[in-house]
């Protein structure tokens, strides 16, 4: 099956803007999800398709896809913005997720 | 409000056969989603298993493929989830969710549950 490739870690100042990236083959042909994750819950989604939010996902959420990347920018990055992310997409196999990237607010 | 809620022993011994049950409340198996499971092993990243549709079809993850088998009861409204010959590799928390019709996403996902792989 296809591989989504996340930078492991990244870091970001309180009240400021952080691009998550996800790239893979298969996000040429689909978009991405994205999931929030704080330790000991269960994922949330944040982000879907084009750059949709579920409803209660703050706005300052986004998301964006080029070529074989697909981005989730936090504008104003709030502390409670700390968790693991992870994208998704689909696959000639059926579903891939990345292996996530672990956000820190500094 | 769609709710997922799973269930199953907590513990199962090397070469056994995990089983677990995801119950789905506020809404009804037979809509026009798919219904997915995913583990995700103590520390490490999400992992895709499969995914039913109300009429029995399948999608396995390669990985697993020989040893998973995953099937639905809409008569009780829920979703299984069979694991055959497991080992300590396979300890994780599994989540059961729900898929998107028109777009890819997974939403709602139950709480999980830890599965533990020990004699």
């Amino acid at each position: 099956s296809s591989e989504l490739t996340q930078d492991p870690a990244v870091s970001v100042a309180l009240g400021q803007t952080v691009r998550i990236t996800c790239q893979g083959d298969s996000l040429r042909s689909y978009y991405a999800s994205w999931y929030q994750q704080k330790p000991g819950q269960a994922p949330v989604l944040v982000i879907y398709g084009k750059n949709n939010r579920p409803s209660g996902i703050p706005d300052r959420f986004s998301g964006s896809s080029s070529g074989n990347t697909a981005s989730l920018t936090i504008t104003g990055a709030q502390a409670e913005d700390e968790a693991d992310y992870y994208c998704n997409s689909r696959d000639s196999s059926g579903k891939v997720f990345g292996g996530g990237t672990k956000l820190t607010v500094l | 409000q769609v709710q997922l809620q799973e269930s199953g022993p907590g513990l199962v011994k090397p070469s056994g056969t995990l089983s677990l049950t995801c119950a789905v409340s506020g809404g009804s198996i037979s809509s026009s989603n798919w219904w997915s499971w995913v583990r995700q092993p103590p520390g490490k990243g999400l992992e895709w298993i499969g995914e039913i549709y109300h009429s029995g079809s399948t999608n396995y993850n390669p990985s697993l493929k020989s040893r998973v088998t995953i099937s639905v009861d809409k008569s009780k409204n829920q979703f299984s989830l069979k694991l055959s010959s497991v080992t300590a590799a396979d300890t994780a928390v599994y989540y059961c969710a729900r898929d998107g019709v028109t777009y890819n996403w997974f939403d709602p996902w139950g709480q999980g549950t830890l599965v533990t792989v020990s004699s």
